[in-house]
């Protein structure tokens, strides 16, 4: 049974490179979320897939953030310009929706996370 | 904006002894809540999770409690071990998870 994965692991960069984080989801999954956390924080939320489609973005989600899922499959999200402040773990989730169906039974699985640390 | 607010925030007991946590939330108008374990460093993993129609799950020794009306959630352990430390955080489900900043559990052998 293969869960959610994500690549790299850790990630250690300079201030002001860009870099990018994928995430594979459980294959028959077709929502997959990003999430940010903080040390000592809970994790928030920064943006969600339905397929391919990019349903919603939050506003800690600033114009240096960008994500994609191409062909609804893996998703790739990338960090331009980065900032000491954008340190942190990134975590990655998938589930299965289905409309009208048991939206309360909806589980999120979480993949290990991406460490990032800017220098 | 939904607000979790999880108490106690740090959390030491001897093995053996009885976990409390609590988690309370702000909008009740939730799919689900769900309970997660995260070790240091380490990603999330879903404990129990509680539909909005439900009052209880429970799971081995794990046993979780939902009153959406005042906006309360409870997660008992019982007989704890010291494989049992790690952070605990509750979430709710409102098609986006908005987390607690979560109590962190040490049991002491």
């Amino acid at each position: 049974d293969t869960g959610v994965s994500q690549d790299p692991r850790h990630k250690i960069t300079k201030r002001g490179q860009n870099v990018t984080f994928r995430c594979d989801p459980i294959s028959e999954h077709n929502r997959l979320y990003w999430y940010r956390q903080t040390l000592g924080q809970g994790p928030e939320f920064l943006t969600y897939f339905q397929n391919e489609a990019q349903l919603e973005k939050s506003r800690l989600l600033s114009d240096r953030f960008s994500a994609e899922r191409p062909k609804g499959s893996f998703s790739t999200l990338e960090i331009q310009r980065t900032e000491q402040g954008d340190s942190a773990m990134y975590l990655c989730a998938s589930s299965s929706w289905t409309s009208g169906g048991a939206v309360s039974s909806e589980t999120q699985y979480f993949g290990p996370g991406t460490r990032l640390l800017v220098l | 904006k939904q607000e979790v607010t999880q108490i106690p925030a740090a959390l030491s007991v001897p093995e053996g002894e009885n976990l409390v946590l609590n988690c309370s939330f702000t909008d009740s108008a939730i799919y689900n809540l769900q309970w997660f374990r995260q070790d240091p460093g380490k990603g999330l993993t879903s404990l129990l999770l509680i539909q909005s129609s439900q009052r209880e799950q429970t799971s081995g020794r794990l046993n979780a409690s939902l009153d959406k009306s005042s906006g309360r959630s409870t997660l008992y352990i019982a007989a704890s071990q010291p494989g049992d430390s790690a952070t605990y955080l509750c979430a709710c489900n409102d098609y986006k998870l908005s987390f607690g900043a979560g109590t962190t559990v040490t049991v002491r052998a």
